[in-house]
């Protein structure tokens, strides 16, 4: 297993700019999120997904846009770049949130992005 | 939703001494209290988790206590070592994982 996969490594991007940031997971989970990560912030919730076809925003989805059509990816689109838009950026996976035998979520390697 | 609160935000300690981090919850229906490492520029780790149908779960020296009335959740390191030094994070399901804002644990050699 991979595990859970995240492309590319290293980002930058200047103001205004789109892309989008992969994930990816092997291990047919169900619940998948990303997170940004800044000094002094720890890992705050930007959008998460139950399963494919459900998404739903977390705690900063502003300039964020998700889609989940297949169980193992879970694409993040940055749609007009900004600075402070510059993080770190994780996306995990869980086999399930409620009512399953693991809830143990897996990070990716994680992707640094820089906005100028 | 739920609301995660983590203290203290940094922890110094000796090599050999014990830390202990502590964690607040706030939705009653959340039942799963994992704990993260995070060492410089890499990945947050699980490190142990808990279920609120157990009220302690020990591994090596690492052990958690959980207190589902009081919701609150404590990490205990025993016996800390240099390579413990790291960044910690507790967390909680409700509709979604919320995390702590992290506790930044230096062990002094």
């Amino acid at each position: 297993n991979a595990g859970v996969t995240q492309t590319p490594k290293f980002q930058v991007l200047k103001t205004g700019q789109s892309m989008t940031l992969q994930c990816a997971q092997d291990m047919n989970h169900e619940y998948m999120s990303w997170y940004r990560q800044d000094p002094g912030m720890g890992l705050r919730l930007i959008h998460y997904s139950v399963g494919a076809g459900i998404t739903d925003q977390g705690e900063v989805p502003n300039g964020y846009n998700v889609s989940r059509s297949t169980t193992e990816d879970f694409p993040l689109r940055l749609l007009s770049a900004a600075p402070s838009q510059t993080s770190v950026y994780f996306c995990a996976s869980s086999y399930r949130l409620f009512g399953g035998a693991s809830y143990e979520q897996y990070f990716g390697p994680g992707t640094r992005l820089t906005v100028t | 939703g739920e609301n995660v609160e983590q203290h203290p935000s940094t922890l110094s300690v000796q090599e050999g001494d014990s830390a202990v981090i502590k964690c607040t919850y706030s939705d009653s229906a959340s039942n799963y209290f994992p704990w993260y490492k995070q060492e410089l520029g890499k990945r947050p780790q699980l490190i142990i988790d808990i279920r609120s149908n157990v009220g302690e779960k020990k591994d090596q020296r690492i052990a958690v206590t959980l207190n589902k009335t009081a919701k609150h959740f404590s990490l205990h390191i025993t016996e800390t070592q240099p390579e413990d030094s790291a960044v910690y994070f507790c967390a909680a399901n409700g509709n979604q994982f919320y995390f702590g804002t992290g506790t930044s644990l230096t062990v002094i050699p």
